[in-house]
């Protein structure tokens, strides 16, 4: 069974300051794919960053970069600079090869202070 | 990225009646996926829906609760059936979009559902 757990259900983070989430992850598949997802008060699911398993080099977007671990099964989401903007739930998210079906973690609530 | 519209955005429904969520996207995809957030959960996959074939539920959720048509490649649409409050929710359809850099899936702006 595909497993994916965050163990931090609520963050804080300063202004401008740099903060990282953390996820740990289960999986017998070779072929898969990693996700951060942000859900902000809106409700909507917006795409934060990607990782394909094969890939060894972490995956980076503006001010998000991730740690992936694949040995450790681990996939940690680094925000920098941390804007108001960024306060939101985060979601991590393990997909299997082709499919579409995502196995979601319980999520983490960051708070961002100014 | 893909352009996914969900309809309705919010709705109150009685208990014991039936509502349809609609899902369209702006261009032809082979799976299509339904969603179910309840408040303060993660969310958990209800089915597949494949174009010209019957969806595929998982575990716990059943056709006569939650029917999906897929008509065509660009819509589809999820019934919740005879609600009570536990299905007050909020329920997201999503895509896959193959890239160049491999695939990512991406989400409609999810239907709040509250059941009184």
């Amino acid at each position: 069974a595909q497993t994916v757990t965050q163990s931090q259900p609520e963050m804080s983070v300063q202004e401008a300051e740099t903060v990282t989430l953390s996820c740990t992850y289960d999986t017998s598949e070779s072929d898969y794919y990693l996700f951060w997802y942000k859900q902000p008060p809106s409700r909507q699911m917006i795409l934060v960053i990607r990782q394909e398993a094969y890939k060894q080099q972490n995956a980076t977007e503006n001010r998000f970069s991730v740690n992936f671990q694949k040995a450790a099964k681990s996939f940690s989401l680094k925000i920098s600079d941390s804007q108001l903007g960024d306060a939101a739930m985060y979601f991590c998210a393990l997909g299997r090869g082709s499919q579409g079906n995502l196995i979601f973690g319980k999520g983490t609530k960051l708070s961002v202070k100014p | 990225s893909a352009v996914i519209s969900q309809k309705p955005s919010r709705d109150i429904c009685q208990r014991g009646t039936s509502l349809t969520i609609q899902c369209q996207v702006d261009s032809q995809v082979t799976m299509m996926f339904w969603y179910r957030q309840q408040p303060g959960q993660s969310l958990t996959l209800i089915a597949t829906a494949n174009q010209g074939s019957e969806a595929t539920y998982e575990s716990g959720f059943v056709i006569d609760k939650f029917p999906i048509s897929r008509p065509n490649l660009t819509f589809s649409t999820l019934t919740v059936s005879n609600m009570s409050p536990e299905d007050s929710s909020i329920y997201l359809c999503s895509v896959v979009r193959g890239t160049e850099e491999g695939n990512t899936i991406y989400f409609g702006e999810g239907s709040w559902l509250t059941v009184v």
